[in-house]
């Protein structure tokens, strides 16, 4: 089965701490990207990656990290310096430049203690 | 001015109704436009793509793009309670670049 996977489905992190959320996916897409999701606030952009080795900052990039060290891999890590870490996080990849779109995964759900 | 705007709703219809979700944009280089459709707690589930103007059927779902107005369209004919869900739309300059969302529409669908 071709897809997005993001582990764990359910995260819960004590104040101060990192936190590393995964996403895999095996669609052989170029591009992966990190969105968070807040109650009505749509989703937002905080990191995304066209190829391996590169990434850019979205809209909310302060307080996390990423890396692309594997086209199948974009790790987040949410790092002690985000001040209001608690949300629904969601990875998803695209092709680049292609005829395919953007896919998502199930989703992360981290709450801080 | 944001990139995309979208009227969050709540919208609320009976069972068997037609239903229309709007997006406008500001953007003109926009060319791939995408609706999704997200129940609560999931990832969003792609429902619509297209990347010309015009209507495309898939189903009881039709996409409408009119890039003249810069405004795109879903419309659900015989609306289903398992229809109830946030809609959002979202599009892009090109695949692999960066993808602008609406704020999504709540829907829900009365048996």
């Amino acid at each position: 089965d071709g897809g997005i996977t993001q582990s764990p489905k359910y995260l819960f992190r004590k104040e101060g701490q990192n936190v590393t959320l995964s996403c895999e996916q095996n669609l052989n897409h170029d591009a992966m990207y990190w969105y968070r999701q807040d109650p009505g606030q749509g989703l937002r952009l905080i990191y995304y990656s066209q190829i391996v080795n590169d990434f850019q900052k979205g809209d909310i990039a302060e307080g996390y990290s990423v890396s692309r060290e594997k086209k199948e891999s974009f790790p987040l890590t949410v790092t002690s310096a985000q001040k209001n870490p608690t949300a629904f996080y969601l990875c998803a990849s695209s092709p680049d430049r292609g005829t395919d779109t953007q896919y998502f995964g199930p989703g992360t759900r981290l709450t801080v203690l | 001015q944001k990139e995309v705007e979208q009227d969050p709703g709540p919208l609320s219809v009976p069972e068997g109704a037609i239903v229309s979700l709007n997006c406008t944009y500001s953007n003109s280089a926009f060319q791939y436009f995408m609706w999704y459709r997200q129940y609560s707690r999931k990832g969003p589930e792609l429902l619509m793509y297209t990347y010309s103007s015009g209507n495309k059927e898939d189903g009881r779902f039709t996409a409408q793009v009119d890039k003249s107005s810069k405004y795109i369209s879903l419309f659900i004919r015989d609306s289903q309670p398992s229809d109830s869900a946030t809609y959002l739309c979202a599009m892009t300059i090109y695949t692999g670049n960066q993808f602008y969302f609406g704020t999504g529409t709540s829907l829900t669908v009365i048996p």
